[in-house]
């Protein structure tokens, strides 16, 4: 598999509970992409890194959401204390990053968060 | 701000016929990319298309053609012939040329393709 993936696929969790949601992005990425996913909606974005560094954060919906991606590759996007509004479907992509950053983005299939 | 909007949220059609896809968007900047994703049942999202905006050639690949009309904000895509494995959730989405690397999606359309 050359392609983005993501782990777990699916996971239910308890209010309240601490999750942690994995990205592996297509080798030789430089860029990785967070989108939340609501029911019947388009992705919004969540968070950006440039290899580790994470250049934009501004799409990340309260301080109970974290993403790391500390050797710039495989990246974790953590929500603490989950709340029910927080179930939609996590997206990651990555792309080339290149020097205009226009380059597009893969996406992988996406974890499907539940709270219950 | 920049806005992208599907107005049609679902299209059923028969198995051979054509059909297009309706993308609008809003932006300020003058230069910017132009993006079709396909989602099918399994949740990937799976690049189409991407076009930027100083090159307002149409483009065909196979049974799909996408039509960029920078006048009127539009780039619309159609299937000629349908096939049941076309059978999806179609999203348009847009990024600027320079700052913010977000992209923006519409809410997308759901294609349902009849045999």
């Amino acid at each position: 598999g050359a392609g983005v993936s993501q782990s777990p696929r699916y996971k239910v969790a308890k209010r309240g509970q601490d999750v942690a949601l994995r990205c592996d992005p297509i080798s030789g990425h430089v860029s990785l992409f967070w989108y939340q996913q609501a029911l019947g909606q388009g992705p919004e974005f969540l968070t950006y890194f440039q290899n580790e560094a994470q250049l934009d954060k501004s799409g990340l919906p309260s301080d109970r959401f974290f993403a790391e991606r500390p050797e710039g590759s495989v990246s974790t996007l953590k929500i603490q204390r989950t709340q029910q509004e927080d179930s939609a479907v996590y997206l990651c992509a990555s792309s080339l990053g290149l020097a205009t950053s226009t380059d597009t983005q893969y996406f992988g299939p996406g974890t499907r968060l539940t709270v219950l | 701000a920049q806005k992208v909007t599907q107005a049609q949220t679902e299209i059923s059609v028969v198995e051979k016929e054509d059909v297009t896809l309706d993308c609008v968007y809003e932006t300020r900047d003058t230069t910017y990319y132009l993006f079709w994703y396909k989602q099918p049942p399994s949740g990937e999202l799976v690049f189409l298309i991407r076009r930027n905006s100083f090159d307002e050639q149409n483009e065909i690949s196979g049974r799909y053609s996408w039509n960029f009309q920078k006048s009127t904000s539009s780039f619309n895509f159609t299937i000629t012939a349908s096939q049941v494995v076309d059978s999806a959730v179609y999203f348009c989405a847009l990024l600027p040329y320079t700052g913010r690397r977000a992209l923006t999606f519409g809410s997308g359309t759901r294609l349902q393709v009849q045999p």
